[in-house]
């Protein structure tokens, strides 16, 4: 049963313009959210999180917008960079469960164009 | 900064041998990750250390494997009886504990390959 979602498999965009990229969740019990970013042959590095207490988050060029009645967050790049490709993946959790394990999505590949 | 480390990072093997993967977390990091990743997957938790006790396995984790912390600070990840399905990359995470949420901070990984 895959809680999270992400369903564009890849996504490409032209540098300097805006990449979105989104995010389903189906359990209601989580609220946090993260997003990480993978380049191969390494490890996923933590990028930017969001609470369910707010629905905005932001750190320079990204923003994470969470809407929880959606159960939907995305992640926005604004200018984007070529050195942003990579796999991008969204991971949720819920504070008060004991393991913190976090689910994790299927992952989009973006593609800056120069 | 020293970050996740894994070792090794590459493991060929015979379907039926016994494997053991290690993971240095950051050092500060009272919480310790398995989790594996196959082909267009993402990261699935396999189980997960809160200094020295396994508090969590995921149905994943069938008997072939086995987890340790032993002094709360390294972790060995041990798969006995290797078998194809176990080829996936392995990644450590850890992190921090506190009330509120701490993201994970991931290793590199250990990519297992069966013959």
């Amino acid at each position: 049963d895959q809680q999270v979602k992400q369903n564009s498999p890849s996504l490409s965009v032209q540098e300097g313009r805006i990449s979105i990229l989104n995010c389903d969740y189906t359990n209601s019990m989580f609220d946090y959210f993260l997003w990480y970013k993978k380049y191969p042959a390494e490890g996923p590095t933590f990028l930017i999180s969001i609470s369910s207490i707010k629905d905005k988050n932001e750190d320079g060029r990204f923003t994470v917008f969470l809407n929880k009645s959606a159960k939907h967050l995305s992640l926005h790049i604004v200018p984007s960079q070529p050195g942003d490709s990579a796999v991008y993946f969204c991971a949720a959790s819920w504070l008060g469960y004991t393991g913190n394990q976090f689910y994790f999505g299927t992952g989009t590949s973006l593609t800056v164009i120069p | 900064d020293t970050g996740v480390s894994q070792n090794p990072r590459h493991k060929i093997t015979k379907r039926g041998q016994n494997v053991t993967f290690r993971c240095d977390p950051i050092s500060e990091h009272n919480r310790l990750y398995w989790y594996r990743q196959t082909l267009g997957q993402g990261p699935e938790f396999l189980t997960y250390f809160q200094n020295e006790a396994q508090l969590e396995k995921s149905r994943l984790l069938s008997d072939r494997f086995s987890a340790e912390r032993p002094k709360g600070s390294f972790s060995t990840l041990e798969i006995q009886r290797t078998e194809q399905g176990d080829s996936a990359m392995y990644l450590c995470a850890s992190s921090q504990t506190g009330g509120a949420n701490q993201p994970q901070h991931f290793g590199d990984g250990t990519r297992l390959s069966i013959l």
